[in-house]
């Protein structure tokens, strides 16, 4: 039964280019959120979605960042035009539902530098 | 901001039982506890979690004091593999209770 699933592991990126990352959920599961940890940092919420919806993106900076989860295929985060800023590991969890005691499960996380 | 307290650090001796204490002295009655950690570079890997009566799975127990200000994480044997941060996280009631709120957590570092 495999886990949830995010590529790629390492990302390196050019100032101004785009990254995608990609993350797809635990068997069963159709809930994705994805989370953002500077370096000696916790974890930060970033947004939340269901199939074709986008649920809760009040994490998301305003600008330069989206999320899609679609009906077929992982769920993609697209951060256009990176900034040195935008370092960082990104991880995807998942879950059955979003009920409180609906525990969420992490993938390994996908390590951006942007030179 | 994290509704959590933990201490920085711990270390434990490999072997030992490792307990790793936090404070959530606002908890709400039913606001769960759950316990993470992530070891170095790696995604962050659930533990256990509970409401009010003490929990034990095949990694660990959770004992959660009767007011619920409080709970404690036990390793039984620390191995070398747990060393890690351990991260306390209380899920909060309302519309985001999807929300994980990170605090900094507890650096545990099992000493052979």
């Amino acid at each position: 039964n495999a886990g949830v699933m995010q590529n790629p592991r390492h990302l390196v990126r050019r100032r101004g280019q785009e990254a995608r990352l990609r993350c797809s959920p635990m068997k069963g599961h159709s809930h994705v959120y994805w989370y953002r940890q500077l370096p000696e940092e916790g974890l930060k919420f970033m947004v939340y979605l269901q199939k074709e919806n986008i649920i809760d993106e009040s994490g998301m900076p305003k600008e330069r960042f989206s999320a899609e989860f679609p009906k077929e295929g992982p769920s993609i985060l697209r951060i256009q035009q990176v900034v040195r800023g935008d370092s960082a590991a990104y991880f995807c969890a998942s879950s059955r539902g979003f009920q409180i005691t609906d525990t969420q499960y992490f993938g390994p996380g996908t390590r951006l530098t942007v030179l | 901001d994290a509704k959590t307290t933990q201490p920085p650090s711990m270390d434990c001796a490999e072997g030992r039982a490792a307990n790793l204490p936090c404070n959530h002295s606002t908890i709400s009655g039913n606001e769960y506890v759950y316990w993470y950690r992530q070891i170095h570079s790696q995604g962050p890997q659930y533990i256990i979690h509970g409401l009010k009566n003490n929990e034990t799975n095949e990694m660990a127990s959770l004992i959660i004091t009767e007011d619920r200000k409080s709970s404690t994480l036990i390793l039984p044997h620390a191995t070398l593999r747990d060393t890690a941060v351990y991260y306390c996280i209380v899920r909060v009631l309302g519309d985001s209770n999807y929300q994980l709120i990170w605090g900094a957590g507890t650096k545990l570092i099992i000493k052979p």
